[in-house]
C-alpha cells in the first residue's frame, strides 16, 4: 500500500540558507501534518492542512512557513536556518472522519542538519 | 509542565518479561488517545488505539482512566523486537493534531 513520502529523507544546509521539505501524503487522504523532532525529544506539531487550507497551528517558528496544494501534497519552507532548527521533520496525512479521531500515518521523515 | 508526561525510562527487561507504562495527561478535554511505537531515527507507526473500556490486541494492553486523565499499556512476553520508544499520544475535541508524550523506552534483552 502507498504511504506517506518525504524528501528529500537527509538535507544539509548552513546558517541563514533556506530548506524546502516536500511531503505527499497517502491517496485520498486530505489532512497534512507537519511535526519536528529535536534529538532525544518527542514530536512537536508544527502546522496542518486540510483540504489544503491552513487547519490548525502549533509551535511553528514565524521563519517557516508551509502550504498544500491542489494535488495535496504540502511543502514546508524555513528560511534564516538556525543550528536549533537541525531535527528530523516528519510528515502525517490521514483522512478526516466524522466521528471518532482521525489515525496519523507518518511518512519516513526529512532530517534536516545545519551547520 | 508538558500536556502529557511520561516516564521516560528506560525500562530494561529480560525476555519472556510483562511491563507495564503509564502516561498522564493534564487536558480534560482529551478525547482520542493512543499509543504509537518509535524505533531509533524512525517514524511513529501506530501501535493501538485506546478505548475507555480498554482494549487489547495479542501481547498488548491499553487501559484508559479518564478520571485520573491517565492511560496505560501492558506488554506481556516481551520480545527482543519489542526493544523501541512507546509514545503516549493524545488529541483534544475538535482539533486534528496530536500531542506527544516524551515516550518510554524499552530496551528487552535475551
Amino acid at each position: 500500500a502507498a504511504g506517506v513520502i518525504q524528501s528529500p529523507r537527509h538535507l544539509i544546509k548552513e546558517k541563514r540558507e533556506t530548506a524546502t521539505l516536500k511531503c505527499y501524503p497517502i491517496p485520498r487522504h486530505d489532512t497534512v501534518y507537519w511535526y519536528q523532532q529535536g534529538p532525544g525529544q518527542d514530536p512537536q506539531f508544527l502546522i496542518s492542512f486540510y483540504e489544503k487550507m491552513q487547519s490548525d497551528k502549533g509551535s511553528i517558528p514565524d521563519r517557516f512557513s508551509a502550504q498544500q496544494f491542489s494535488d495535496y501534497h504540502s511543502e514546508l519552507n524555513m528560511s534564516s536556518l538556525e543550528l536549533g532548527d537541525s531535527a528530523l521533520y516528519f510528515c502525517a496525512s490521514s483522512l478526516k472522519r466524522t466521528s471518532g479521531a482521525n489515525v496519523l500515518t507518518f511518512g519516513a521523515g526529512s532530517r534536516l542538519t545545519v551547520l | 509542565r508538558k500536556e502529557v508526561e511520561q516516564d521516560p525510562g528506560p525500562f530494561n527487561v529480560p525476555e519472556g518479561a510483562t511491563v507495564a507504562f503509564n502516561c498522564t495527561y493534564s487536558n480534560s478535554a482529551s478525547q482520542s488517545f493512543f499509543w504509537y511505537r518509535q524505533d531509533c531515527r524512525k517514524e511513529p507507526k501506530l501501535l493501538m488505539s485506546v478505548y475507555s473500556s480498554g482494549n487489547e490486541d495479542g501481547r498488548f494492553t491499553a487501559q484508559l482512566n479518564r478520571a485520573s486523565q491517565y492511560i496505560s499499556l501492558l506488554i506481556r512476553d516481551s520480545k527482543l523486537s519489542d526493544s523501541a520508544t512507546y509514545l503516549c499520544v493524545v488529541n483534544s475535541y475538535n482539533t486534528d493534531k496530536l500531542i506527544f508524550g516524551t515516550g518510554t523506552r524499552l530496551q528487552v534483552f535475551p
